[in-house]
């Protein structure tokens, strides 16, 4: 079955370059989530989007934005890239109905030198 | 806000012995209850999940138990394969939407 891709798998950025990660949902899921995991971390909620609008928002530095297009797929832009930015980023997808439980992509390792 | 606390953070067993992971949160409102398993380089897998109006769900070697009264959870695996080697977490939510993890369980099984 198709799941939730990310891209890229691995990113190397310099303190204070920009960044972006791309999420593809699993076909026909409409609700995206982006979470942020340090390493030996839980996940943390940073955002989420369903049909293009911001669903609801987490702990989400302010130099983050994100935004949901029209075919569902997502990006999260970072800027200004701090140390403490280097972590594991996930995306994850579900229908908008509330039952309906995340299915997690295999995310994208980022490190700020 | 939701506060989910998970024990152990740590857990060895056998191959074949059961382990037993448990979680407590601190909303009442929370009625939504997945388990998650991370293995190396992946993202967290759905692997069983629990609603307020059930108190025991079972999935083959897989089986979760919630007591609202109390505010916690576990989850149980018996017949532990190499393969279960992995971190584990709880979350909890009002929904799949709104969850918070717990801090991970990781879990080795020696052969």
């Amino acid at each position: 079955a198709a799941g939730v891709i990310q891209s890229p798998r691995h990113l190397i950025k310099e303190k204070r370059e920009t960044a972006t990660l791309k999420c593809y949902p699993i076909p026909r899921h409409d609700t995206v989530y982006w979470y942020q995991q340090g390493p030996g971390q839980d996940p943390q909620f940073l955002i989420s989007f369903y049909e293009k609008m911001q669903s609801d928002k987490g702990s989400i530095p302010d130099r983050f934005s994100a935004q949901q297009f029209s075919d569902y797929h997502s990006e999260l832009n970072m800027s200004s890239l701090e140390l403490g930015d280097s972590a594991l980023y996930f995306c994850a997808s579900s229908l908008r109905d509330w039952n309906s439980p995340l299915h997690f992509g295999n995310g994208t390792r980022l490190t700020v030198t | 806000g939701e506060n989910v606390e998970q024990h152990p953070s740590t857990l060895s067993v056998q191959e074949g012995d059961s382990a037993v992971i448990k979680c407590t949160y601190s909303d009442s409102a929370s009625n939504y209850f997945p388990w998650y398993k991370q293995e190396l380089g992946k993202g967290p897998q759905l692997i069983i999940d629990i609603r307020s109006n059930v108190g025991e769900k079972k999935d083959q070697r897989i089986a979760v138990t919630l007591n609202k009264t109390a505010k916690h959870f576990s989850l149980h695996i018996t017949e532990t394969q190499p393969e279960d080697s992995a971190v584990y977490f709880c979350a909890a939510g009002g929904s799949a939407r709104q969850l918070t993890f717990g801090s991970g369980t990781q879990l080795t099984v020696l052969p």
